[in-house]
C-alpha cells in the first residue's frame, strides 16, 4: 500500500529563516504529489503539485517553492520565513492519470514561525 | 471556481446516535468526492471515496452517498461511539488534468459517553 513520511513532526522557526520541508513516497510509482495548507481558522489550501520530476506549477504566489529532485520526493522550502507561513502543511499523492484516484495524505509536518 | 461547504459546522450527540454530515458543491464537474477524518493534530485519514459515477460506498458503519447532479453528498455514521469524535472533512476532485482537490471548512463531532 502507499505511504506517505513527512518530517519533521513539528518545527518552530524564526522569522527570516529558511526551511525545508521533505516527503517521500512508498509503495507507488509516479504518483502525482501534492503540498496543501491547513492554517488556522482556514481550510485545506493547495500550495503546488507535480506530475513528475522536475515538474512543479505553483497554484497561489507566496514566499514558499517546492522541488521534486526524485519521482518518490518532494520538499518545501522558503528562504526566508514570515510569520504568516505558520500552519500545518501536509504531503498528499494520487496515482494514474484519469482522475479517479483518492487522495492519500501524509501525517503533515506543523509549523511555527516565531 | 469550486465551492465546497459543510453543515453543521459542528455537532455533539450521545455515544450510539445515528448521524448525518452534510456536504454541499458549487460544480457538479467533479471525479470524484472523498470523505476525510481528522483527529487534532493529525493528518487526514481517508474514510471513502465515491466516483462520479457512482451514487453510494459504505465502510463498516459508514455510508456516503453522492448525488453529482444537485452537489450534494451525505455521511451516514451509524449507532457514533467516542472513538469517532473527530473533524470530518468532505473534498472535491476537480476535472483538471492533476486533479486538484477542494475542501469544506469540516464538521466538529463530539460523540460523549
Amino acid at each position: 500500500s502507499q505511504t506517505i513520511h513527512q518530517w519533521p513532526a513539528t518545527l518552530v522557526q524564526p522569522v527570516g529563516s529558511p526551511l525545508s520541508l521533505e516527503c517521500t513516497v512508498e509503495g507507488t510509482s509516479n504518483p502525482n504529489l501534492y503540498w496543501y495548507r491547513q492554517a488556522a481558522g482556514r481550510g485545506l489550501q493547495l500550495l503546488f503539485y507535480s506530475v513528475g520530476i522536475g515538474q512543479i506549477s505553483s497554484e497561489v504566489p507566496q514566499n514558499l517553492s517546492a522541488s521534486r529532485p526524485q519521482d518518490r520526493q518532494f520538499i518545501l522550502s522558503s528562504k526566508k520565513l514570515l510569520l504568516s507561513d505558520s500552519g500545518f502543511y501536509l504531503c498528499a499523492l494520487t496515482t494514474g492519470t484519469g482522475g479517479t484516484s483518492g487522495y492519500t495524505f501524509g501525517s503533515g509536518t506543523r509549523l511555527t514561525v516565531v | 471556481k469550486q465551492e465546497v461547504t459543510q453543515i453543521p459546522a459542528a455537532l455533539s450527540v450521545p455515544e450510539g446516535e445515528n448521524l448525518v454530515l452534510n456536504c454541499s458543491f458549487t460544480d457538479s464537474a467533479i471525479y470524484n468526492l472523498q470523505w476525510f477524518r481528522q483527529d487534532p493534530g493529525k493528518g487526514l485519514t481517508s474514510l471513502l471515496l465515491i466516483q462520479s459515477s457512482q451514487r453510494e460506498q459504505t465502510s463498516g458503519r459508514l455510508n456516503a452517498s453522492l448525488d453529482k447532479s444537485s452537489g450534494r453528498s451525505t455521511l451516514y455514521i451509524a449507532a457514533s461511539q467516542p472513538g469517532d469524535s473527530a473533524t470530518y472533512l468532505c473534498a472535491v476532485r476537480g476535472g483538471t488534468s492533476y486533479g486538484k482537490l477542494t475542501f469544506g471548512q469540516g464538521t466538529i463531532l463530539t460523540v460523549h459517553p
